[in-house]
């Protein structure tokens, strides 16, 4: 059983430029977290996606979007990268009603230069 | 608003050695607790978790943990110290329940070192 999977490992990008990050969530799971963590910190939630929509959200600015496709696969979209954008951007499924246990994926790790 | 304190940027013990990692939180509803674990350039892998039933709550590797509603803790313990055991812990809070639809708090995490 193949657990949360993200894409692409690494991103490089320069400041103004947008990005998208991808995640498969764990087989049976149907919502998908994103959160962001930045050097020496715990993560940060972004948001959430449930039957794709947009259930919850952080304290994040609307450059931040994202989408849930209907085999609950997952995307995050940044516009107008910011140097502060560079963190770890992780992903995490579970399943309604399973006590918000969350299983995360590697991550994508994302520079803005 | 939920929030979680971990006490302790970074904890050393020698191998063998008891592991006690802090945790307080606060919550104005009834929690779920989690601990999480990272090694570098990973993601987060799950500890343990307190749901509401057992306050001493067993997880992996040896770990476990014990919720006191009276005092908002939930420290991480584990008796002997392993090299394996050197990441950083991530202590987590929850809503049971409520509109949270399961978003995680984090705290600030803790670096565990283990010498030999």
């Amino acid at each position: 059983d193949a657990g949360v999977t993200q894409s692409p490992t690494h991103l490089i990008k320069t400041r103004g430029q947008q990005v998208t990050l991808r995640c498969s969530p764990k087989s049976g799971h149907d919502t998908v977290s994103w959160y962001q963590q930045a050097l020496g910190q715990g993560p940060q939630f972004i948001f959430q996606y449930y039957e794709e929509e947009e259930r919850q959200r952080g304290n994040f600015p609307d450059r931040f979007s994202g989408h849930q496709f209907p085999n609950y696969s997952s995307e995050l979209n940044v516009n107008a990268l910011l140097l502060g954008d560079s963190a770890l951007y992780l992903c995490a499924s579970h399943r309604v009603g399973s006590y918000n246990e969350q299983f995360f994926g590697p991550g994508t790790r994302l520079t803005v230069l | 608003a939920q929030s979680v304190t971990q006490l302790g940027s970074h904890v050393s013990v020698s191998e063998g050695a008891l592991v006690l990692l802090r945790c307080n939180y606060s919550s104005s509803v009834p929690p779920y607790l989690f601990w999480y674990v990272q090694y570098p350039n990973q993601g987060l892998q799950l500890l343990l978790k307190y749901t509401s039933a057992a306050t001493l709550v067993k997880g992996i590797n040896g770990f476990e943990a014990e919720f006191k509603k009276s005092e908002t803790s939930f420290h991480l313990t584990k008796p002997s110290a392993h090299m394996s055991d050197a990441a950083e812990y991530f202590c987590a809070v929850s809503d049971a329940g409520g509109t949270s639809y399961g978003k995680l708090t984090f705290g600030q995490g803790t670096i565990l070192t283990v010498h030999p």
